[in-house]
């Protein structure tokens, strides 16, 4: 059982650049989430969906965007890369309701020169 | 909103020592508490959870946790520290509606021989 997969783990990139980190999970989740792990500041929330085809920015979603066209697959998108978005990033996936905990990828360690 | 406090960033305890991690939350409904470990360069790994029902809840490698809703705390407790207990730890808390966690800044615990 894979669970959630990150690709890739690591990336360097320049300002300026677009990319995207892929996120895919094999539980048959609804609801899947990026996060973004800085120090000191735990895991912050950038984008959520709650189903294919709907998403919803979290608590830091400037400079990302995302999609759900599936249930397996929740890519996020770096539009214009800035150092401010060097960080660890997580996704997680969970089942529906609450008391649901969160399952997480192994994370992308992006740098942004 | 909901919020997550963890009390002390960085925690050190001898081997076979108690260790207690301290998590205080605010909420305005019943929340859904959770503990999650991360070790160096990986995801995070669910401990424990609380939903409903008996307040105090154990998890994998002896952690425990008890919820305690008049001192809004879900504090972390293993009565025995072992060196690879060395981790960082989060406190989460889940509201109702979409895919809200909200996650503590974290706690570095070390484990000294």
């Amino acid at each position: 059982n894979a669970g959630v997969t990150q690709t890739p783990k690591f990336q360097v990139l320049k300002t300026g650049q677009s990319m995207t980190l892929q996120c895919a999970q094999d539980m048959n989740h609804e609801y899947m989430s990026w996060y973004r792990q800085d120090p000191g500041m735990g895991l912050r929330l950038i984008h959520y969906s709650v189903g294919a085809g709907i998403t919803d920015q979290g608590e830091v979603p400037n400079g990302y965007n995302v999609s759900r066209s599936t249930t397996e697959d929740f890519p996020l998108r770096l539009l214009s890369a800035a150092p401010s978005q060097t960080s660890v990033y997580f996704c997680a996936s969970r089942g529906t309701g609450t008391n649901q905990p969160q399952h997480f990828g192994d994370g992308t360690r992006l740098s942004i020169l | 909103a909901q919020s997550v406090t963890q009390l002390g960033s960085h925690v050190s305890v001898s081997e076979g020592a108690l260790v207690l991690l301290r998590c205080n939350y605010s909420s305005s409904v019943p929340p859904y508490l959770f503990w999650y470990v991360q070790y160096p360069n990986q995801g995070l790994q669910l401990l424990l959870k609380y939903t409903t029902g008996a307040t105090l809840v154990k998890g994998i490698n002896g952690f425990e946790a008890e919820f305690k809703k008049s001192e809004t705390s879900f504090h972390l407790t293993k009565p025995s520290a072992h060196m690879s207990d060395a981790a960082e730890y989060f406190c989460a808390v889940s509201d109702g509606p979409g895919n809200q966690f909200y996650f503590g800044t974290g706690t570095s615990l070390t484990v000294i021989p």
